[in-house]
């Protein structure tokens, strides 16, 4: 069994709706992280979060520690926001991956 | 300010033959790693470095070695290339805050075919 669990594998959207994304984990952690891959390869961290909730523009993270379960939500989403999203949690040094969700967003 | 680079981009090998990918940081962090990545699964670890002078092995360390040969620099050297070893490399950085380790960065990474 994997250690980080994503779900959906994959996810296709109508330019507007509200997307979330969720992750899920069976070990202790430090932190957990969402990060994003652009069609054309490259990995971006969009959030590091250890406990309650951030947010950066359209894009929110949440975790609750007790649950060991994080999701990612995009608010009014857009074409430019397809791309695969990657959560990965921290033990010690180490970050542990889960597959990714491949997002697909219409216009 | 780059970042993370990465050298090459792109890189055909035959089985048997060998070849080092280059990744720097400019970023002062102490922490390097190597990852790949391939169809279906998640990022996984090959190698990291905690700090200069120390390297350790990940999840899948058979077949490779690195060189951390200084803060800026780690490479990642196939010393006799395998279709297995077919995959997207990543090299990464990242630092500590107090005792936590921060965001990790990542290079654009090197597509490599063993043929």
């Amino acid at each position: 069994k994997n250690e980080v669990e994503q779900s959906p594998q994959n996810l296709t959207a109508q330019e507007g709706e509200f997307i979330t994304i969720n992750c899920s984990y069976s070990v202790g952690i430090s932190a957990l992280h969402w990060l994003q891959q652009h069609p054309g390869g490259g990995i971006v961290s969009l959030f590091m979060l250890s406990s309650g909730k951030k947010k950066h523009g359209r894009l929110i993270a949440t975790i609750n520690i007790q649950e060991k379960h994080s999701s990612l939500h995009i608010t009014a989403s857009h074409p430019r926001d397809s791309a695969v999203y990657i959560c990965a949690v921290r033990g010690s040094e180490k970050l542990v991956f889960g597959k990714g969700t491949k997002l697909t967003v219409n216009p | 300010n780059a970042g993370v680079t990465q050298t090459p981009k792109f890189q055909v090998l035959k089985t048997g033959q060998s070849m080092t990918l280059q990744c720097a940081q400019d970023m002062n962090h102490n922490s390097m790693y190597w990852y790949r990545q391939d169809p279906g699964m998640g990022l996984r670890l090959i190698y990291y470095s905690a700090s200069e002078g120390t390297t350790d092995k990940g999840e899948v360390p058979n077949g490779y070695n690195v060189s951390r040969l200084n803060k800026r620099e780690f490479s990642l050297r196939l010393e006799s290339a395998a279709p297995s070893q077919t995959s997207v490399y990543f090299c990464a950085s990242s630092t500590l805050a107090g005792s936590s380790y921060n965001e990790q960065f990542f290079g654009p990474g090197t597509r490599l075919t063993v043929l």
